[in-house]
């Protein structure tokens, strides 16, 4: 079975500092990873999806960028943090090719910038 | 472009009376529509989806809903509330050719016992 995992769960930071964010897949071969930020526990916002390696979509222009150095890693990151940064974030895997694809999510990393 | 609402953002009903979820969307061509669950600190629990056929789709932990193309409504059912129930739901549509979802802003859930 597929598993999706995310680390860290949670993450302080200082404004002005680097972030790394990762998520890998576990199961499937050639998934489509999306990353998401949920603020505030409501809505989400679709931030970037990837439809194989090395090709990201970015659906918001931000100062958060991803890659996606092998099959099923997906790495969120940024140079230098805003406190608007902060929020839950979440990855996402679906399987391409299936009708409609279903996306499952991983459990998420609680970024809080100070 | 497609759209969700989710018109509630707090639902409460008593443990053991049925319980709706409202979501409404808004597509150019065929929808397809999920929900799923989020409880607090963790990420999001599909559970169910309607493709196309019968419009009641029945999923996990005992849920339903019906797809409604007249109203184009998509409401998450469940005859008989539990406390655990309690969450923050969302509703997402993807069209038919489309890429990605839209998840509506989420409905939170409070089953009192």
């Amino acid at each position: 079975s597929q598993t999706i995992h995310q680390w860290p769960a949670t993450l302080v930071q200082p404004v002005g500092s680097p972030l790394s964010l990762e998520c890998t897949v576990e199961g499937t071969s050639n998934p489509n990873l999306y990353w998401y930020r949920q603020a505030a526990g409501r809505g989400l916002q679709l931030l970037f999806y990837s439809v194989g390696i090395g090709q990201i979509s970015s659906e918001v222009p931000q100062n958060l960028s991803a890659s996606r150095p092998q099959d099923r890693q997906f790495i969120l990151s940024s140079k230098k943090l805003l406190l608007s940064d902060s929020g839950f974030y979440l990855c996402a895997w679906s399987l391409p090719g299936s009708t409609p694809d279903t996306q499952y999510f991983g459990p998420g990393t609680r970024l809080t910038v100070l | 472009a497609q759209s969700v609402a989710q018109p509630e953002d707090q639902v409460n009903v008593a443990e053991g009376n049925p319980l709706t979820v409202k979501c409404t969307y808004s597509v150019s061509g065929n929808p397809y529509l999920f929900w799923y669950v989020q409880y607090p600190n963790r990420g999001l629990q599909f559970l169910l989806k309607y493709i196309t056929g019968d419009n009641l789709v029945k999923g996990s932990y005992g849920f339903e809903a019906e797809f409604n193309k007249s109203q184009t409504s998509f409401h998450l059912k469940k005859p008989s509330a539990l406390v655990s129930d309690s969450a923050l739901y969302f509703c997402a549509v993807r069209e038919d050719y489309g890429q990605n979802f839209v998840f509506g802003p989420g409905t939170r859930l409070s089953v009192l016992p």
